[in-house]
């Protein structure tokens, strides 16, 4: 079964740094994109950045560029999101997500098909 | 960059009636690339359809996407209790290709 497990939910303070984990199983980690999301409270879906595991490839979204860092260590199938100095306003719900591309007779067709369980972030001081 | 725009913002409806949820783009934007997802609270988003108008495996067939260019439309043909939760539509690469914006969302409801 292709799965993504985040890690557990956070509480910090302002300033403090954070790294939160999406690992992947039951696929070649390697050869997919990883997406990260975020929500904020009551909010809807906000496209982060994505990572390709194999070379590290990353690409951020214009608004988190410079404000998040996305990383990957595909010997242990695991794509990371950090913050070098966390503000109340990074207080959210972060998922992963695989980008799959499948083929038909015509063309590619680009997707986010499986989804990690969300990590809470809150940040309060 | 391209912006989603969906429409409405929260439809109220009732079990058994139909529901149509329209994703607008600010510009062209391949079938290949558009998605929409299903959110429920406390939940991960979960992916219905692909390619504008693929299911994705498990998906019930209630549930059919249409559209092309810059307007696409997601259509739940008969609501089930389940059914009532956020949709989001998502274009997956267009320009940039590493670009995959959402759209705001639009809430089904129970009336």
């Amino acid at each position: 079964e292709v799965q993504l497990v985040q890690s557990g939910a956070e509480v910090k303070k302002p300033g403090e740094s954070l790294k939160i984990s999406c690992q992947g199983s039951g696929y070649s980690f390697s050869l997919y994109w990883i997406g990260w999301v975020r929500q904020m409270p009551g909010k809807g879906l906000e496209w982060m950045g994505i990572i390709y595991p194999g070379d590290s490839d990353t690409k951020y979204s214009p608004s988190f560029r410079g404000q998040v860092t996305i990383s990957a260590d595909k010997s242990i199938t695991t794509a990371y999101l950090q913050w070098s100095s966390l503000k109340a306003s990074d207080t959210a719900t972060y998922y992963c997500a695989r980008r799959f591309v499948s083929r038909t007779s015509t063309s590619l067709l680009y997707y986010m098909d499986v989804w990690g369980n969300g990590t809470t972030v809150t940040v309060s001081s | 960059e391209i912006v989603l725009t969906q429409s409405p913002g929260t439809l109220s409806l009732s079990p058994g009636e139909r529901a149509t949820l329209s994703c607008r783009a600010s510009q062209s934007v391949s079938s290949s690339f558009l998605a929409w997802y299903q959110q429920k609270p406390g939940q991960a988003p979960r992916l219905l359809i692909y390619g504008a108008s693929s299911r994705a495996t498990g998906i019930p067939d209630r549930f059919s996407g249409s559209g092309s260019g810059t307007d696409f439309t997601l259509t739940i043909s008969r609501l089930e209790p389940e059914d009532f939760a956020v949709y989001y539509c998502q274009q997956a690469g267009t320009s940039p290709p590493w670009d995959f914006t959402f759209g705001p969302g639009t809430t089904v409801d129970i009336k």
